[in-house]
Parts: C-alpha cells; sequence; structure tokens
C-alpha cells in the first residue's frame, strides 16, 4: 500500500510566521500535490509537481510556495502566514493514470 | 464556471438502505475521468470508485456503484445496504485529459451522509 505521510496532525501557528508543511511518500510516485480543504468548498489545489524541483501553480496559489529537492518530498511553505490560512491541508500522491493517494492531512491553526 | 457540483451539503439514511449522492460535472473534453472518495471524521481521503469516460458499463466496486449519465453529465455514488461507518464526508472529482501532466483532479463541495441506526 502508498503510504503518505504528513509531518503534522494538528498545527498551531502565529500570524506573519513562516510556515512549513511537509509530505513524504514511500513509493516511486512522480506526482504530488497540495490541496486546502474548507467547509463548503470542497479540496482546492495549491501546488503540484510532477517530478523533481518541477512545480505548477495549483487554483490558489497566493500566499503560498512549494518545494520538491527529491522524489520523496513535496513542502508547502506559507511565506507570511495570515488568519485566512486557517485550513485543513492534504498532500497526494499519483503515478500515471492511478487514483491520487492522501495522507491524513494537517489541521492549521493561524492565531 | 462551477466543474464539478454536488447539490447535497447533507443527506440521512437508515442503516441497510440505499442511497444515491449526486454529482454533476461540466467539460468540453472528451476523454475524462470521475472518482469518488470517502472522507471520515478522522480526515483521510479514501478512493471509493472510478469512472472513465469512455467506459461501456457503469463501475461497481462492493457496495458501492456509480450511475454514470454522460448525456446528463452526471456520476451519482448509490451505495447499497449502508452500514454506520458510512457515515462520512463523500467527495466527487474529474479529471480532464487535457490537462497538464500532473492528473490534477476538481473536487465537488462535498455531501455529508448520516447513517442512522
Amino acid at each position: 500500500d502508498v503510504k503518505v505521510t504528513q509531518s503534522s496532525r494538528y498545527l498551531v501557528k502565529r500570524t506573519g510566521e513562516k510556515v512549513f508543511l511537509e509530505c513524504v511518500q514511500d513509493m516511486d510516485h512522480e506526482n504530488m500535490f497540495w490541496y486546502r480543504q474548507d467547509p463548503g468548498l470542497g479540496l482546492r489545489l495549491i501546488y503540484f509537481s510532477y517530478d523533481v524541483k518541477m512545480k505548477e501553480k495549483g487554483d490558489i496559489p497566493e500566499g503560498y510556495s512549494v518545494s520538491r529537492e527529491k522524489k520523496e518530498r513535496f513542502s508547502l511553505i506559507l511565506e507570511s502566514a495570515s488568519t485566512n490560512q486557517t485550513s485543513m491541508y492534504l498532500c497526494a500522491t499519483q503515478i500515471r493514470r492511478q487514483p491520487q493517494h492522501f495522507g491524513d492531512g494537517t489541521r492549521l491553526s493561524i492565531l | 464556471a462551477q466543474k464539478i457540483t454536488q447539490t447535497q451539503p447533507g443527506m440521512f439514511v437508515q442503516e441497510k438502505e440505499a442511497v444515491t449522492l449526486d454529482c454533476t460535472y461540466d467539460t468540453s473534453d472528451p476523454s475524462y475521468g470521475l472518482f469518488w472518495y470517502k472522507q471520515p471524521s478522522s480526515g483521510e481521503m479514501i478512493f471509493l470508485i472510478y469512472q472513465g469516460s469512455y467506459d461501456q458499463q457503469n463501475a461497481t466496486e462492493g457496495r458501492y456503484s456509480l450511475n454514470f449519465q454522460k448525456a446528463r453529465k452526471s456520476a451519482n455514488l448509490v451505495i447499497s445496504a449502508s452500514q454506520l461507518g458510512d457515515s462520512a464526508m463523500y467527495f466527487c472529482a474529474m479529471r480532464e485529459r487535457g490537462e497538464t501532466s500532473g492528473s490534477r483532479l476538481t473536487f465537488g463541495e462535498g455531501t455529508q451522509l448520516t447513517v442512522n441506526p
């Protein structure tokens, strides 16, 4: 089974802090994704990556950046956290045309 | 324009009964795929079922089936013989062939299903 590990289940940070969310997969999946989930809005794609050092913007990239230095790790960075970035963040991986596999999510609160 | 629409924010069903969760989509791409995921209160997203736009038959996976009506652009999830463990949020999602590499998904708003004993 594919295992997608997100570094924290719950995280509390302060406004203005630089926040790192980490996602690690144990399979050789080339595609990785970061979503945020908000009530009534479903999941919205922030960024995705289809190869090491490659990244593409999703639907809501503003205020975020990503890093993929190694194939197994995809990091989401909040450059200067704001309260409107309080949300559930989900990482997913995928290979070829298979369904995406998700991590357990990180519930991030920005105070 | 909204690509995936789930019009039922909440649904209730009695244990052992069947329930249908609605999903409509909008695309001009002739090649696309439709997915359903389940999200229990613990938060993880669980893949349930997939339907390709060229598939001739409706997809089935155990108690889950997908009622695919291409002309109506709908892909409703049918859960037969509901169980208490089916209580969760359910998301419909679409992948379009025209997307750049990465096979990104577009998700609907979700339907919260509650199974009553």
